[in-house]
């Protein structure tokens, strides 16, 4: 299996102020066969189901505001929050779709400091 | 509008079998893979498996011996069983839509990777004697 570690467990981070987490896999989860990273990100606000924010490590789901970025390839990677907003307290999960099972990281959550 | 619903026993007793089903409403049911995802309270999310409208699945090896994932495609539902259920199973259940991105042969056969890409509300299970 596929093991994701995500960093840190949790950051408070001032309003408009910029947020970064970060996302490490076992092993690359970089297709040689197209040249893409099978990565997502999911944003969890409290008594809601995930919420699918980019795949493909850097593509963004329609409707999600452009503040929300994902970067990297291989093993390493990171969703950055350009502007942090008060609706976007959460906690933040990265998974892997490269091999089966598909396995999520711990999760990071976000606070207004 | 599409929707997720999902309905089942809340509360089972060790041993006995979890049962969940979710309905596929105002979207197409074919041309999208079905999942169930899992999360104990406070802690991540954990992927049990998948079904296409086809019928085949896919589960996480360490819940393999205990899962079976159908679908009725006449009723635009699929459904989770879990058998012999300890207070380790206990959890907010999801079922979630996954959208294909790529589709690919590999090793004598076609394989696909599909992303979350609408959820269910959740159905929290609880495991007590």
């Amino acid at each position: 299996d596929i093991v994701m570690t995500q960093s840190p467990d949790s950051l408070a981070v001032s309003l408009g102020e910029r947020a970064t987490i970060n996302c490490k896999s076992s092993q690359s989860v970089l297709s040689s066969s197209n040249n893409r990273n099978y990565l997502t990100w999911y944003q969890q606000k409290p008594g809601q189901p995930p919420k699918l924010l980019i795949y493909w490590a850097s593509t963004r789901e329609s409707g999600v505001p452009d503040r929300f970025s994902g970067s990297g390839s291989g093993t390493d990677f990171t969703l950055t929050i350009s502007s942090l907003q008060a609706e976007d307290v959460a906690v933040y999960y990265c998974q892997q779709y490269y091999s089966t099972p598909l396995t999520f990281g711990g999760g990071t959550k976000v606070e207004i400091k | 509008q599409f929707q997720l619903q999902q309905w089942g026993a809340g509360l089972l007793k060790p041993s006995e079998t979890l049962s969940l089903t979710c309905g596929v409403f105002g979207a197409s049911f074919s041309g999208y893979y079905w999942n169930w995802i899992r999360q104990p309270p406070g802690k991540g999310l954990e992927w049990i498996g998948e079904i296409d409208p086809s019928g085949s699945t896919d589960y996480t090896p360490s819940l393999k011996s205990r899962v079976t994932i159908s679908v009725d495609t006449s009723k635009n539902q699929f459904s989770l069983r879990l058998s012999s259920v300890t207070a380790a199973d206990t959890a907010v259940y999801y079922c979630a839509r996954g959208r294909r991105v790529a589709y690919y042969y590999d090793n004598g056969g076609y394989r696909h990777r599909a992303i979350f890409d609408f959820w269910g509300q959740g159905a929290l299970v609880t495991v007590s004697s």
